[in-house]
């Protein structure tokens, strides 16, 4: 059963900021939130992880609730290459867990 | 970030023939790498887990004597793919954790699109 639930497609028009949700309503303290994206055709990409706080990296900024049921993946200026699948995925930090892919959210940016 | 390669990136066989695909990782050590398939519009499914020097570990509905996995070093896993049928033809892509990284990250590599005619 997925653990996480995402709308199937957005869209962004270039150069603003892509706000991605996501809910998990079910996750557990030891959980984790992982965020990776899958352009077409590729292998996916890291973007960014975190457990209660929110996060920022080069790629992206990840924003969890403070009751850790939802979270938003936050891309400030998006480019035509930022146009993928778009993973959130929860998972305990333990040795030997696979990732555990759900169905995404498909983004589309536009000029 | 860690970089994972997969070879070939694209494999035409015949119905009955072997593929092998192979996983390296290539500038850090892996005991776990993973193998996913994915079909057309669909999402990645794991297939199997394999720890280097041991046996892996297949998901239910995966045949274990149909995909072959190999994990004989802390740097390469290969997944055969015995008498293929064109049913097989999907993006296979494996994944590898780094031994000594400091939390649970799993790199990726670039996928192997395998089409059975």
């Amino acid at each position: 059963d997925a653990k996480t639930t995402q709308p199937t497609s957005m869209d962004c028009a270039e150069g603003r900021a892509a706000n991605l949700p996501c809910n998990h309503s079910t996750i557990s303290g030891n959980e984790y939130v992982y965020w990776y994206r899958q352009i077409h055709s590729q292998g996916p990409q890291y973007i960014i992880h975190g457990l209660k706080n929110n996060e920022t990296n080069e790629m992206a900024s990840l924003i969890i609730t403070e009751d850790r049921k939802s979270s938003t993946l936050i891309l400030p200026h998006a480019t035509l290459r930022d146009t993928a699948v778009y993973y959130c995925i929860v998972r305990e930090d333990q040795a030997g867990t696979a990732l555990i892919f759900g169905k995404g959210t498909t983004l589309s940016v536009s000029s | 970030g860690a970089v994972v390669s997969q070879h070939p990136s694209r494999v035409i066989c015949k119905s009955g023939t072997s593929v092998k695909i192979e996983c390296r990782s290539l500038d850090f050590q892996a005991t776990t790498m993973f193998w996913y398939r994915q079909f057309p519009k669909k999402s990645l499914m794991l297939m199997a887990t394999s720890n280097e020097g041991s046996k892996a570990t297949y998901e239910q509905g995966v045949e274990k004597d149909k995909f072959l996995i190999n994990h004989a070093s802390l740097t390469l896993s290969t997944l055969t793919v015995t008498s293929a049928h064109p049913e097989d033809s999907s993006f296979y892509i494996c994944s590898a954790r780094e031994l000594a990284g400091s939390y649970n990250e799993q790199f990726f590599g670039p996928g192997t699109r395998l089409t059975v005619l």
